[in-house]
């Protein structure tokens, strides 16, 4: 089955130590989108890709950074992890930005603390 | 600014209809998604509006009416699998989408 997929499912990391978090799809989406999600609020988009094209949030702090590859996979690093950074983050994955429903597809997410 | 609103949380009967509503003031509309999410897990899509009216998908349906930033989602025949939290998402004229910080649904049996 097509899909989104995300490991690992579940990361540990200690406070300042640098952590990737990866990506894959299998739908052949020209974007992908990160979102980092805390407990019971909104997923916060974080950056998304248009094919190569890289598209970073106003708000989206430096020691975040992303890499993307080729058209299947994309990296969510961390560069200097703080206990605030400890969150849900999200995956997803779009045919196109613009036009049509343009649906999103979400992978299972990784489940990041901070120690 | 941008903002959905969405009650936080609800309460229903296994069995029963709950009604979950959504207003949002964005900047443009082209389009409104509604997505279900169980605790711990990932968004799933449920249904999209871009015309004022309903959509009815099974037991679900969406209605929207642009003219007042307004739409809800009506669940039917409720199931405990249907406890969760359900998202409402707006697609500005960026084409970004807006989340809402979700209902959370609590299903009694």
């Amino acid at each position: 089955d097509a899909m989104v997929i995300q490991n690992p499912r579940y990361q540990v990391t200690q406070f300042g130590k640098p952590v990737t978090l990866s990506c894959s799809q299998t739908l052949n989406h020209n974007v992908m989108y990160w979102y980092q999600q805390k407990s019971s609020q909104a997923p916060k988009l974080l950056f998304h890709y248009y094919d190569k094209d890289f598209n970073n949030e106003a708000d989206t702090p430096d020691n975040f950074q992303s890499r993307r590859p080729n058209t299947s996979f994309c990296f969510l690093d961390i560069r200097s992890p703080g206990l605030g950074d400890a969150a849900m983050y999200l995956c997803a994955t779009s045919r196109d930005a613009t036009g049509g429903p343009d649906t999103q597809y979400f992978g299972p997410g990784t489940r990041l603390t901070v120690l | 600014g941008q903002n959905i609103d969405q009650p936080t949380e609800m309460t229903a009967t296994e069995g029963a209809i709950v009604q979950i509503n959504c207003t949002y003031q964005t900047s443009g509309f082209n389009g409104l998604f509604w997505y279900q999410q169980h605790a711990g897990e990932a968004p799933t899509f449920l249904s999209y509006n871009v015309l004022d009216g309903l959509e009815e998908k099974g037991r679900f349906s969406s209605f929207l009416s642009r003219s007042k930033g307004y739409s809800y989602l009506l669940l039917k025949e409720l199931q405990m699998k249907d406890s969760a939290s359900y998202l409402c998402a707006v697609r500005d004229s960026n084409y970004q989408l807006i989340w809402g910080a979700g209902t959370k649904l609590i299903i009694k049996p």
